[in-house]
């Protein structure tokens, strides 16, 4: 079975802080996502990666980038957290086969910034 | 136009009666189509995946694709309680990066 974990389940930040959320896949896939969702909004595609050191840009990228150094591994980094970054933020991942592959989710991290 | 198109609901249906679901995609270069179900506070678990026109079937749940309609449905028939969720359409799009475009959600109830 898949496994997407993300570090936190639920992460209480200030504004202005820099805050990091982790997520790690053990399936040797190679592209790795980060969506928030809002109640009404459904999931919003932040940013994603399909490769060691690539990444790109999905529909609501501003006050947010990403890291990834390692394939398993995909951080989302807040710059200067606000409050309008309060929401469940999900990763997940997905091989590159032949057809398109589904995307596997993690738990979720409930994020609130005061 | 939204480019993946679901009712939100809620659907309500007795239990043990068939759940229809039904979705509308716009990108007509899609070739891969997901379902997941989404508990309330829960992540997105992926629960069926078809990819060429007709019926997929897996227990109690039939995926059905029309391509040619841009059309996709979600069965689950003799639905229990524990069926209800938000179930989110996903189809692939016509780019090969891996993104999908996911549908807003359909709330089903079930009723004991």
């Amino acid at each position: 079975d898949v496994k997407v974990t993300q570090s936190s389940r639920y992460l209480v930040k200030r504004t202005g802080e820099k805050v990091f959320l982790e997520c790690v896949q053990d399936m040797d896939h190679e592209n790795m996502f980060w969506y928030r969702q809002d109640p009404g909004l459904g999931l919003r595609l932040i940013y994603f990666s399909y490769d060691v050191k690539m990444k790109e840009k999905g529909d609501i990228p501003e006050g947010y980038s990403v890291s990834r150094e390692k394939k398993e591994r995909f951080s989302l980094i807040l710059e200067s957290a606000s409050t309008n970054q309060t929401s469940m933020y999900l990763c997940a991942s997905s091989f590159i086969g032949q057809g398109l592959q589904p995307q596997h989710f993690g738990d979720g991290t409930r994020l609130s910034i005061l | 136009q939204k480019e993946v198109e679901q009712n939100s609901g809620p659907l309500s249906v007795p239990e043990g009666a068939i759940a229809s679901l039904n979705c509308t995609y716009s990108d007509r270069g899609s070739q891969s189509f997901f379902w997941y179900r989404q508990y309330s506070g829960k992540s997105p678990e992926l629960i069926m995946s078809i990819y060429s026109n007709g019926d997929k079937e897996d227990g109690r749940f039939t995926a059905q694709l029309n391509k040619a309609s841009q059309y996709v449905s979600l069965l689950i028939r003799d639905s229990q309680p524990s069926d209800s969720a938000t179930y989110l359409c996903a189809p692939s799009g016509s780019s090969n990066t891996g993104k999908l475009i996911f549908g807003q959600g359909t709330t089903l109830q079930v009723k004991p």
